[in-house]
């Protein structure tokens, strides 16, 4: 029972455009969702968050859209780097004591 | 300075062994928590402690055994290894127990094969 869905396993991007990662979920008693980057050999890392009161939510170059009525979220990276390829993990939480995680998309940045 | 460490970082072993796997951490964090990637790479929580007290248990085989011998200590215990174990086993830890908001910090991860 996939809560967090991210449909798309891989993405390639140019380096200096904007990567677009999606996340859909299917417990509307989701009200924190968090994405986390992961390198080869090493644990995820946070990245960004949004509250559910909020639509939008800004750190440099991420930003983290969310469509409660659509339950979906996109990370917006821009412009993209060649350090940002990496594994992104969409997760969500219902405000207890655990984390609910997607099966993660690979973002490639080309050169 | 390793934040949050694991060892051994790969494990192999045969089927019907007993093993453990050690997670520390530096950060003063109150939680710690295991989670299991499997082959189909989702991330999983198993287990959560809160200053030594068991605080979520994922309906993880009681071959699963966690031990928290202090805050700063998580340790894992498989007993009588099955062919499903294999994964990759990550330890966290964060600051408060709010495990659903807190940002969680995730050690390298232990690849466990079983053969």
């Amino acid at each position: 029972d996939q809560q967090v869905k991210q449909n798309s396993p891989s993405l390639s991007v140019q380096e200096g455009r904007i990567s677009i990662l999606n996340c859909d979920y299917t417990n509307s008693m989701f009200d924190y969702f968090l994405w986390y980057k992961k390198y080869p050999a090493e644990g995820p890392t946070f990245l960004i968050s949004i509250s559910s009161i909020k639509d939008k939510n800004e750190d440099g170059r991420f930003t983290v859209f969310l469509n409660k009525s659509a339950k979906h979220l996109s990370l917006h990276i821009v412009p993209s780097q060649p350090g940002d390829s990496a594994v992104y993990f969409c997760a969500a939480s219902a405000g207890d004591d655990k984390i609910i995680f997607g099966k993660g998309t690979r973002l490639h940045i080309l050169p | 300075d390793t934040a949050v460490s694991q060892t051994p970082k790969y494990l192999v072993t045969q089927m019907g062994n007993d093993k453990s796997i050690k997670c520390e951490q530096n950060l003063g964090h109150d939680t710690m928590y295991w989670y299991k990637q499997d082959s189909k790479k989702f991330l999983k929580i198993m287990f959560s402690y809160n200053n030594k007290e068991l605080i979520i248990n994922e309906t993880v085989p009681n071959r699963f055994s966690p031990k928290s011998p202090d805050k700063a200590h998580l340790n894992l215990h498989i007993n009588s290894l099955e062919l499903g174990d294999s994964a990759v086993y990550f330890c966290a830890s964060s600051p408060g127990l709010s495990g659903g908001t807190d940002t969680q910090y995730f050690g390298p991860g232990t690849r466990l094969t079983v053969l």
